[in-house]
């Protein structure tokens, strides 16, 4: 079942600041995380995936950090603009899963104001 | 332009009615997914599909049906059976194996009236 979760519902950060979302996961056994954003009204749409054997990958202006020791998963967003504004979510499939399906945490909803 | 099509954006049921929510891709991916989102909540999985003529239940099965008779298309039935259909409803489709990377469409938004 859905082992994946938030520390946090809300973020509200200033314009130019880094943005750190969070997540904890109680599954141990899986092969790859994901980050998916989420504007008002719309799908999601991935942002970064990281496998389980890395702590850091890095994308544009985002870095995906898994920490295993502790389960947990986080997404930093540099220089957060306004069209960061979103619902994140972070997303597992389980080690071994040849069907793709991903299984879904409640999400962080980010603001930035100005 | 390559991507995935759900209609309609918005549906409104009357109790007792079966409604069906339309989901195309033109990405020829194998994979094909539906989710339900409530307000605050992350997606769970009503059914999935990774190849024409055959699906599989999600988390949350109940009170819904799918077909998969043609690779481009994963239609889903709200059925009468459904206790408590109004939701945001989200369709993606993915590459097999490994789907790390869906693409989702814009939802239908479904209200029972």
């Amino acid at each position: 079942g859905e082992s994946v979760g938030l520390h946090l519902p809300t973020l509200s950060v200033q314009e130019g600041d880094n943005s750190i979302i969070n997540c904890a996961y109680s599954n141990s056994a899986s092969d790859y995380f994901i980050w998916y954003k989420q504007e008002s009204g719309k799908g999601p749409q991935f942002i970064i995936d990281i496998r389980s054997n890395m702590d850091k990958r890095q994308g544009q202006r985002v870095t995906v950090l898994l920490n295993k020791t502790v389960k947990h998963l986080s997404l930093q967003i540099a220089a957060t603009q306004p069209g960061d504004s979103a619902v994140y979510f972070c997303a597992e499939i389980p080690r071994g899963s040849t069907l793709g399906r991903l299984y879904f945490g409640r999400g962080t909803q980010l603001t930035v104001w100005p | 332009d390559g991507g995935i099509t759900q209609s309609p954006k918005y549906l409104f049921r009357k109790e007792g009615q079966n409604v069906t929510l339309s989901c195309e891709q033109n990405l020829n991916h194998d994979a094909m997914y539906w989710y339900r989102q409530d307000p605050g909540q992350g997606l769970r999985l009503i059914y999935y599909s990774q190849i024409v003529n055959d699906f599989q239940k999600g988390d949350i099965a109940e009170g819904y049906s799918v077909s998969r008779e043609k690779k481009e298309s994963f239609p889903l039935t709200v059925t009468s059976a459904q206790k408590n259909p109004t939701a945001f409803y989200l369709c993606a489709s993915g590459r097999t194996p490994l789907n790390t990377e869906a693409f989702f469409g814009q939802g239908t938004r479904l209200t029972v009236v």
